[in-house]
């Protein structure tokens, strides 16, 4: 099944620094929504973007949907040991159709 | 407010068997989607269902069914089981009408030997 383009696949990082990832599509989506797994739980829904341009935070985390509404990028300032998990990325055509997801970021985070 | 709540959290079964997976969407949700996660992979999605009939299906064979109950909750069930089949099976829910973004239950830990 279509998958859409997430990067970076893996990042190690210091506390307290702040991480950029991002997605890409080579179609468009009028939703992008941003997730986080633990191991072994679901997807937890950190921030949903419903507008092309829209730039939305949620603590210490911002996201953004991207003009072309090909892809959208996560930010999270001053990292914790919390912050570890896989971050996943999801596109979504219209309401209530299916989420197309990305194959996410593994964040480890070095206290 | 209960979240998404599926049972059970992990199920060993064998090649051939068949298996049924359980899911009760948040409250106030009237929509279940089924998703299917390999390992390493993100979450590939399977079908959904909302006023008890499959709407949308994924790239799925028909050894994948399911059924959405009048008080809103699903079952996913599979036929025939393959090595292949084994994986975290996620369910999600939402609400038609409100943008009907999609939360997500524990999942179930599936494993066919």
């Amino acid at each position: 099944g279509q998958q859409l383009n997430q990067s970076p696949q893996s990042m190690f990082i210091q506390e307290g620094e702040d991480v950029s990832m991002n997605c890409t599509s080579s179609s468009i989506f009028n939703t992008w929504l941003w997730y986080k797994q633990d191991p072994g739980e679901g997807p937890v829904l950190l921030i949903a973007l419903y507008k092309a341009g829209e730039l939305t935070s949620n603590g210490r985390l911002t996201a953004q949907f991207g003009i072309t509404r090909k892809d959208s990028f996560l930010n999270i300032s001053a990292s914790i040991p919390s912050d570890v998990g896989i971050y996943f990325c999801a596109g979504q055509l219209a309401g209530n159709t299916p989420l197309v997801f990305g194959k996410g970021t593994r964040l480890s985070v070095i206290a | 407010d209960a979240g998404v709540t599926q049972s059970p959290t992990h199920l060993i079964k064998t090649r051939g068997q068949q298996v049924t997976l359980r899911c009760s969407p948040k409250s106030g949700h009237d929509t279940v989607s089924w998703y299917q996660q390999a390992l390493g992979q993100g979450p590939q999605f399977i079908f959904q269902y909302y006023e008890e009939e499959e709407r949308q299906r994924g790239n799925f064979p028909d050894r994948f069914s399911g059924h959405q109950f009048p008080n809103y909750s699903s079952e996913l069930n599979v036929n025939a089981l393959l090595l292949g089949d084994s994986a975290l099976y996620l369910c999600a829910s939402s609400r038609v009408g409100y943008r009907e973004t999609q939360y997500f239950g524990p999942g179930t830990r599936l494993l066919v030997l």
